[in-house]
């Protein structure tokens, strides 16, 4: 099955700078990988995604894009604000024996001090 | 409209007791996720439940661990014989059609503890 390793576990920048966050994946049949957004005390939000054939995408401040032939990917925020400061979780697929479920990372704690 | 709801948002409960924690998905959602959020260890997938299929339990720890769906709507988590190790953050999330590539919609989840 997918296994999907994150790093690093935390990360502090000064407002303004860019943040960037990997993951690594397994399972080369692993072909969607959402970005998950975690604000304390909040439930986890989707905020980009990238499909396996697609090399990059951006959505404003944020950008994500895939290695898949060094099954890697990375989330880049640009310009971070405060606001950013939250825990951020990438996800692989696994489709061992269903239609296909997430498999999230351990998380990582980005804190964006003004 | 209302989103994933969880009840209830915290469960203290001793240990070897059993727990239910249920979630209400987003109406109209055939897919339906509970994850586990221990510290430091991000979203274990526990169980999905797609429309009239079979579940998948693939990520379920134990045996101690059980999930329903009734009616295709709500889900009961059930975990038996409470161990002090079953003490995090349950979280369920719905999706439309339950395509890996659906956006999963959280809950905000039941804080259990194990004493």
């Amino acid at each position: 099955g997918e296994n999907v390793e994150q790093h690093p576990s935390t990360l502090s920048v000064q407002e303004g700078d860019s943040a960037v966050i990997k993951c690594t994946y397994s399972d080369s049949a692993s072909n969607y990988f959402p970005w998950y957004k975690q604000e304390l005390g909040k439930r986890p939000q989707l905020i980009i995604d990238i499909r396996s054939n697609v090399g990059e995408k951006k959505d404003q401040r944020i950008a994500v894009t895939l290695n898949k032939t060094a099954k890697h990917f990375s989330l880049h925020i640009t310009e971070t604000q405060p606001e950013d400061s939250a825990v951020y979780f990438c996800a692989g697929t696994n489709y061992g024996g269903s239609q296909g479920n997430l498999i999230f990372g351990k998380g990582t704690k980005l804190s964006v001090k003004p | 409209g209302a989103g994933v709801s969880q009840s209830p948002s915290n469960k203290v409960t001793e240990k070897g007791k059993d727990v239910e924690l249920r979630c209400d998905p987003i109406s109209g959602h055939t897919a339906l996720y509970w994850y586990r959020q221990s510290l430091g260890q991000g979203l274990e997938f526990l169980i999905y439940f797609q429309g009239n299929s079979a579940p998948d339990k693939s990520g379920l720890p134990s045996d101690r661990f059980s999930a329903e769906r009734t009616g295709g709507s709500v889900s009961t988590l059930t975990i038996q014989r409470t161990q002090q190790e079953d003490s995090a953050v349950y979280l369920c999330a719905s999706s439309l059609v339950g395509r890996v590539t659906d956006t999963q919609y959280f809950g905000p989840g039941t804080r259990l503890t194990v004493l």
